[in-house]
C-alpha cells in the first residue's frame, strides 16, 4: 500500500487547547479518512473527505483534504479530557477506492 | 443499528496451532475488509470482500492465511499454522460505499 507519514507521533494536550495533526503522502489520494481509537476498541470514523480542498467539520473536529491531494490535517478545538486516544489518518488511492492505507497514528494524552 | 462485531476478542495460541477469527459486518454492508496491526506499526490492509467474492487479497501475508465469506454475510479468517510473527490485532471493517466502519478487533498472541 501507499506510505502515509503522520505527525506528530504523540502530543500532550491541556484542556481547552487547540491541537493539530497531519498526514502526508508521496502519492495522491481520492479519499482521506480520520479515525480515533480508544484503548481496547476499534478505530471509530470521525470525518471522511472526498474532494481536494474540502474542509469538513464534525463538532469540535475539523479536517481538510489538501489541494495537492497528497495531504490532510485534523484540528481539534478546545480539547477536553475525552479527546485522548490514538488518531489515525487513512487514504484510498485513485486505483482502488476501497483499499485504505493508514498512518502510524498520533497518540494524544493529557498533560499532567 | 449494531456495529461490526468480532469474535474472539483475545486469542492466545502456540506456534503451529490453528486459529479462526470471525467477523460479523453491519447488516446490509456488501463490503467487508480485514486489516492487521502488529505492535507499534500501522494498520495494514489484508483483503476486501464484495459480498462473497474476494475483490482484493493483495495484502494477505502468505498462504497460511485463508479468508472466507460464505453467503456474503459473516467472514472468517483462519491462520494455519500460526507463526510468532502473526501476533497482532486483527480488525474487520465493513462499508456500503467508501466509509469503512471497524470492529473492536481480535488480539492474537502466538507463543
Amino acid at each position: 500500500g501507499q506510505q502515509l507519514n503522520q505527525s506528530p507521533q504523540s502530543m500532550f494536550i491541556q484542556e481547552g487547547e487547540d491541537v493539530s495533526m497531519n498526514c502526508t503522502s508521496s502519492s495522491i489520494f481520492n479519499t482521506w479518512l480520520w479515525y480515533k481509537q480508544d484503548p481496547g476498541e476499534g478505530p471509530v470514523l470521525l470525518i471522511a473527505l472526498y474532494k481536494a480542498g474540502e474542509l469538513t467539520s464534525n463538532g469540535r473536529l475539523t479536517a481538510q483534504f489538501g489541494i495537492t491531494r497528497k495531504d490532510s490535517f485534523l484540528n481539534i478545538s478546545a480539547s477536553i479530557p475525552s479527546d485522548v486516544g490514538i488518531y489515525f489518518c487513512a487514504g484510498a488511492p485513485p486505483t482502488n477506492d476501497y483499499k485504505l492505507s493508514f498512518g502510524a497514528g498520533t497518540t494524544v494524552t493529557v498533560r499532567a | 443499528e449494531a456495529g461490526v462485531t468480532q469474535f474472539p476478542s483475545h486469542s492466545v495460541i502456540e506456534k503451529g496451532q490453528t486459529v479462526t477469527l470471525r467477523c460479523d459486518p453491519i447488516s446490509g454492508h456488501d463490503n467487508l475488509y480485514w486489516y492487521r496491526r502488529v505492535m507499534g506499526k500501522e494498520i495494514k490492509f489484508l483483503l476486501h470482500f464484495v459480498k462473497e467474492s474476494k475483490q482484493d487479497e493483495s495484502g494477505m501475508p502468505n498462504n497460511r492465511f485463508l479468508a472466507e465469506r460464505t453467503g456474503g454475510t459473516y467472514s472468517t479468517l483462519k491462520v494455519q499454522p500460526a507463526e510468532l510473527e502473526d501476533s497482532g490485532v486483527y480488525f474487520c471493517a465493513s462499508s456500503s460505499y467508501y466509509e469503512q466502519y471497524f470492529g473492536p478487533g481480535t488480539r492474537l498472541t502466538v507463543t
